[in-house]
């Protein structure tokens, strides 16, 4: 069965630093991969997704960045944070734009 | 770009009635899904129901799609205390790998 992991789960990170979330599917080969953002209490917003290793499309101009190493390997980047990106980050997989399957996300808090 | 929204963005009921959402869309789609957020997780996936299809059922959910309308309802009969959630459509434009989420419907179900 596939299963799909984020991490960290919770990160509390200043203004400025930098920022490295990781996430990771098994059990599947050549997913679509996706990475949200979602705010207290709102909707999701589509970041970036990937149809293939080195493919990212980004949907909103901001200071974050992806890149997917590995076909099965998503990884979102800052190089300096900023508080508005504080936030529920959450990734998804899914085979033809069918059901997406989420990871259990990670917490952002910047202070 | 928002694709979908719900409504009512919010909605409490007793336990053992019946809960209906609604999604509005604004282009042509290929298929409709719901998901389910409980807070602080990733989303679950629902049901998917596609443009050539009226009607979707899966246990105690019902889905209705009206493509000339643009529209979706999300049927929760018998509501549980566990259906307490946040509940969200997600389309899948037409010649796109992407999939776009809602705002979400926050579900209280009342003891």
């Amino acid at each position: 069965s596939q299963t799909i992991h984020q991490w960290p789960a919770t990160l509390v990170q200043p203004v400025g630093s930098p920022l490295s979330l990781e996430c990771t599917v098994e059990g599947t080969s050549n997913p679509n991969l996706y990475w949200y953002r979602q705010a207290a209490g709102r909707g999701l917003q589509l970041l970036f997704y990937s149809v293939g290793i080195g493919q990212i499309s980004s949907e909103v101009p901001q200071n974050l960045s992806a890149s997917r190493p590995q076909d099965r390997q998503f990884i979102l980047s800052s190089k300096k944070l900023l508080l508005s990106d504080s936030g529920f980050y959450l990734c998804a997989w899914c085979r033809e734009s069918y059901e997406q399957y989420f990871g259990p996300g990670t917490r952002l808090t910047v202070t | 770009s928002q694709q979908g929204e719900e409504d009512p963005q919010a909605l409490s009921i007793q336990e053992g009635e019946n809960a209906t959402m609604n999604c509005s869309y604004k282009t042509s789609i290929n298929n409709l899904q719901w998901y389910r957020q409980n807070s602080g997780r990733g989303l679950v996936h629902l049901i998917l129901i596609r443009s050539n299809e009226r009607e979707k059922h899966s246990g105690r959910l019902r889905v209705t799609l009206d493509t000339s309308k643009k529209s979706s309802s999300l049927l929760i009969t018998a509501s549980r205390a566990a259906d307490t959630a946040s509940y969200f459509c997600a389309t899948d434009p037409s010649r796109d790998d992407k999939i776009i989420f809602g705002k979400g419907t926050r579900l209280h179900i009342l003891p």
